[in-house]
């Protein structure tokens, strides 16, 4: 199991909806990421918080929306999505006492656009 | 140029083989190198880190030669549950992470 969980395990939305995906990790860990992954292709880093601060935006188009409301849980707040959206979320966390940790991963939540 | 580049096989070998993955970086600022392995429609799972002293954990090594830029994976005796896609990843200031397009591996019975 892994000791970071993603809700929902899978989401269907429509261009004009607006929702969120939830993470959540208790391992102190004070370092939080997003990822987008497409079939067949790597992770690919969208956001990084380090201390519930936004640290790295990777050029991520406005109608994803990151929120860190505290240091265990990390939201994407989605909102006027294109069908190339659709793709795999990951959320990860590292600690954050040393640089350069390992990234623990959730299992995901599978998002699909109508 | 990618910035981390993997070979993406697949590699088709027998149980009980040793194989070998390596994975090349462009950017000499990267500071810390991990493998992960990822099976279909799971998440990604750290399997080591890599450091240039080599680092062992029972049937894996994995070894970074900072001067080549390039990072190393080594499975002794494979077995069927190592099929999977392994990737290579690098960090750069603290949480840059570029994870390279991975290997594939299929280990036979």
């Amino acid at each position: 199991d892994t000791e970071v969980t993603q809700t929902p395990k899978h989401l269907v939305m429509g261009m004009t909806n607006k929702k969120s995906l939830k993470c959540e990790q208790h391992m102190g860990h004070r370092a939080m990421y997003w990822y987008k992954q497409k079939a067949k292709k790597p992770p690919e880093l969208m956001f990084v918080y380090s201390y519930e601060k936004l640290s790295i935006n990777e050029s991520v188009p406005s109608r994803f929306s990151p929120e860190c409301p505290n240091s265990s849980l990390l939201n994407l707040h989605l909102h006027a999505l294109q069908p190339e959206d659709s793709a795999l979320y990951l959320c990860a966390s590292s600690q954050d006492r040393q640089p350069n940790q390992p990234q623990h991963f959730g299992d995901g939540t599978r998002l699909s656009i109508l | 140029r990618k910035e981390v580049e993997q070979d993406p096989g697949p590699f088709n070998v027998p149980e009980g083989a040793t194989v070998a993955f390596n994975c090349t970086y462009s950017n000499s600022a990267s500071q810390s190198f991990f493998w992960y392995r990822q099976d279909c429609r799971k998440e990604p799972k750290l399997l080591m880190s890599v450091y240039s002293s080599g680092n062992e954990d029972g049937r894996f090594t994995a070894q970074l030669n900072r001067a080549s830029q390039y990072i190393s994976l080594l499975i002794r005796d494979s077995k069927l549950s190592d099929s999977a896609t392994y990737l290579c990843v690098a960090i750069t200031g603290g949480f840059k992470t570029i994870f390279g397009a991975g290997t594939r591996l299929f280990v036979k019975a």
